[in-house]
């Protein structure tokens, strides 16, 4: 079984400033891809980021950037240069190879919040 | 412009009553879900379809029924049996593969009184 963690339930950034969104999973599979969603208050879900388990590099996306660390099993997303658009929901989702249907396992979320 | 379109955006029911979810896509994926998104929460599976003709259980089914019978429409029908229906329920595709990621609808608000 899958299991995503996001342990922020909320962040605050001031606008222009970084933030990093926490996420750690648990996998038996050698083989999974992560990945990053956005949910705006108007409910709808956008693909930001992904990063397959075998990619040797971060995967980077304009602002957003995934750091990526097998070992510990944590692919934590940096949004850089933060704006007020950036307020919103964000989720982490883990695919294994394996899994039946190529179901996506999601995270809790963390609410962002960006300050001006 | 492609993409998938879920209708209506809010629906309210009264309890005891069935009520489908319309969810259709022009991506011409394979692949189908329905989620269910309670408030504050993330996203629970509750079917999903990765060719027409065939569906498979989430991880939260009871209560709900699907039918793929167009590669482009998947349709979510909450009955009666449902015992908590009120929800953000969200349609999404894909193609077939582990590195694809999942298209969204706009979701449906589901109020059941």
């Amino acid at each position: 079984a899958q299991k995503i963690t996001q342990t922020q339930p909320g962040m605050f950034v001031q606008e222009k400033e970084a933030v990093t969104l926490d996420c750690t999973y648990d996998t038996s599979d050698p083989s999974y891809g992560l990945f990053w969603y956005k949910q705006p208050s108007s409910g709808e879900m956008i693909f930001l980021i992904y990063q397959g388990s075998y990619d040797q590099q971060n995967a980077t996306e304009g602002r957003y950037s995934l750091n990526f660390q097998k070992a510990r099993k944590s692919a934590n997303l940096v949004i850089s240069a933060s704006q007020l658009g950036d307020s919103a929901m964000y989720f982490c989702a883990m695919r294994a190879t394996k899994a039946a249907g190529n179901k996506l396992t999601f995270g809790g979320g963390t609410r962002v919040l960006v300050k001006p | 412009d492609g993409g998938i379109t879920q209708s209506p955006k809010y629906l309210f029911r009264k309890e005891g009553q069935n009520v489908t979810l319309s969810c259709e896509q022009n991506l011409n994926h394979d692949a189908m879900y329905w989620y269910r998104q309670d408030p504050g929460q993330g996203l629970r599976l509750i079917y999903y379809s990765q060719i027409v003709n065939d569906f498979q259980k989430g991880d939260i089914a009871e209560g709900y029924s699907v039918s793929r019978e167009k590669k482009e429409s998947f349709p979510l029908t909450v009955t009666s049996a449902q015992k908590n229906p009120t929800a953000f329920y969200l349609c999404a595709s894909s193609r077939s593969g582990a590195s694809y990621e999942q298209y969204f609808g706009p979701g449906t608000r589901l109020t059941v009184t």
